[in-house]
């Protein structure tokens, strides 16, 4: 079993519609969640982190994280086809001095048809 | 410029060749990053440089990968005898410390080719 599990899509929907991306992952250890959006053929950026369990709301986005089920989510409300694009989660623990790396799921590839 | 800034953007090469693929970071960044995205494979770790010193190299796949960061600042990632499964997108990142925050910007990244 991956220690973060996303799966690829490709997700498509209509100009509007509610999205809900997910991942889960094996490895209670985690306790910092991140979502990123890569755009074709550029870099990841970051979107939204929260730490631990909880809700954590920005504008449009919502990321959700349920450390009891080991399941993590990312709401888009009134999705834009500018929201088309590929969603990564990541993760990572909580240890003094950390390196920072993260654990990246594969990805959900986003389309938004106007 | 104000990201991370990577060369060459894409690079062609035969099997067996070696390549270097260099990373600028954001000024004043001190944890660098390397990573490599497969097709269908997602994001994956390689090194992590905090100043000049690589604490944590673990994700290096073979001993023909190499990487080295110097003034605390460029770092080039260095492939010997290059084999296609390494063909991917490497990417480079940087953040103000080493961060548990997923507090990493991204460059645009290199696209490796063996043929």
């Amino acid at each position: 079993q991956k220690e973060v599990e996303q799966d690829p899509g490709p997700l498509s929907v209509p100009e509007g519609a509610i999205v809900s991306l997910n991942c889960t992952y094996s490895n209670s250890a985690f306790q910092y969640f991140m979502w990123y959006r890569q755009y074709s053929r550029k870099g990841p950026e970051l979107l939204m982190y929260t730490y631990s369990s909880g809700n954590k709301e920005d504008g449009r986005f919502t990321a959700q994280v349920d450390k009891s089920s080991k399941y993590i989510s990312l709401f888009i409300r009134d999705s834009q086809p500018s929201d088309s694009a590929t969603y990564l989660c990541a993760m990572s623990f909580l240890q003094g001095g950390s390196q920072g790396n993260l654990i990246f799921g594969k990805g959900t590839k986003l389309s938004v048809k106007p | 410029g104000a990201g991370v800034s990577q060369s060459p953007s894409n690079k062609v090469t035969e099997k067996g060749k070696d390549v270097e693929l260099r990373c600028d970071p954001i000024s004043g960044h001190t944890a660098l990053y390397w990573y490599r995205q497969s097709l269908g494979q997602g994001l994956e770790f390689l090194i992590y440089f905090q100043g000049n010193s690589a604490p944590d190299k673990s994700g290096l796949p073979s001993d023909r990968f190499s990487a080295e960061r110097t003034g605390g600042s460029v770092s080039t990632l260095t492939i010997q005898r290059t084999q296609q499964e390494d063909s991917a997108v490497y990417l480079c990142a940087s953040s103000p410390r080493a961060s548990n925050t997923g507090e990493l910007f991204f460059g645009e990244g290199s696209r490796l080719t063996v043929l």
